[in-house]
């Protein structure tokens, strides 16, 4: 079946650029996904990128989708503290579209 | 749009009971989706609804739980006989896919189950 491995933690300092890594191994994706969970929340869509794209920007958020080598990652420029949470990526996996998605990266943000 | 809601947010009850969740997606969304999620890990399927029409369900999902989408708008997922193991995080989600739109599934705010 479907996997989908995400490094867990990320520290960076406020102002700096993050960058949060995934890799899937179900190459018929058509659309992957990062989500967004903050304390007790439920996920927010922050951004997705059809497959046939290597990168999407969305104002301080960049994805980059390496097909070949099954990767996707989230840059976030000009982290801020309001940033820190749990970033999940997630990726289709059967004819219904369910989301298989990783643990999460933890990205905490500090002065 | 008002986004996906879900009731109740935060659910505390004995081993053994049976519990009841509820979930009102988007409006005009046709897919709803029932994941669950525990600490420290990202989200698993449980089951999902296209319309009122249960299609897929996961070995997860034993014969203990049950989920309906009577009218295909609003779902129940129920919990029979509840287990320490139960004790997670119920999160609905909701999108529309047709014949030419695929739109990103939005969840809620989940319902947190605790068992004692």
């Amino acid at each position: 079946g479907e996997d989908v491995e995400q490094s867990l933690f990320l520290s960076v300092r406020e102002g700096d650029s993050s960058v949060i890594n995934c890799t899937y191994t179900d190459s018929s994706s058509t659309y992957l996904y990062w989500y967004k969970q903050e304390p007790g929340a439920g996920l927010q869509l922050l951004t997705y990128i059809f497959s046939n794209m290597d990168m999407k920007q969305d104002q301080r958020l960049t994805v980059l989708l390496n097909k070949k080598d099954k990767h996707l990652s989230l840059r976030i420029a000009d982290t801020q503290t309001g940033d820190s949470a749990i970033y999940f990526c997630a990726v289709p996996h059967g004819g219904y579209n369910k989301l298989i998605f990783g643990a999460g990266t933890r990205l905490a943000v500090h002065p | 749009d008002t986004g996906v809601s879900q009731d109740p947010r935060h659910k505390i009850t004995k081993r053994g009971q049976n519990v009841t969740f509820r979930c009102d997606p988007i409006s005009e969304h046709n897919r709803l989706y029932w994941y669950r999620q525990t600490l420290g890990q990202g989200p698993e399927f449980l089951t999902y609804f296209q319309n009122e029409a249960q299609l897929e369900k996961s070995r997860l999902l034993s014969d203990r739980f049950s989920a309906e989408r009577p009218k295909g708008s609003f779902s129940t997922l129920e919990i029979q006989r509840t287990e320490q193991g139960d004790s997670a995080m119920y999160l609905c989600a909701s999108s529309f896919v047709g014949s030419y739109s695929n739109q990103p599934q939005h969840f809620g705010d989940g319902t947190r189950l605790s068992i004692l």
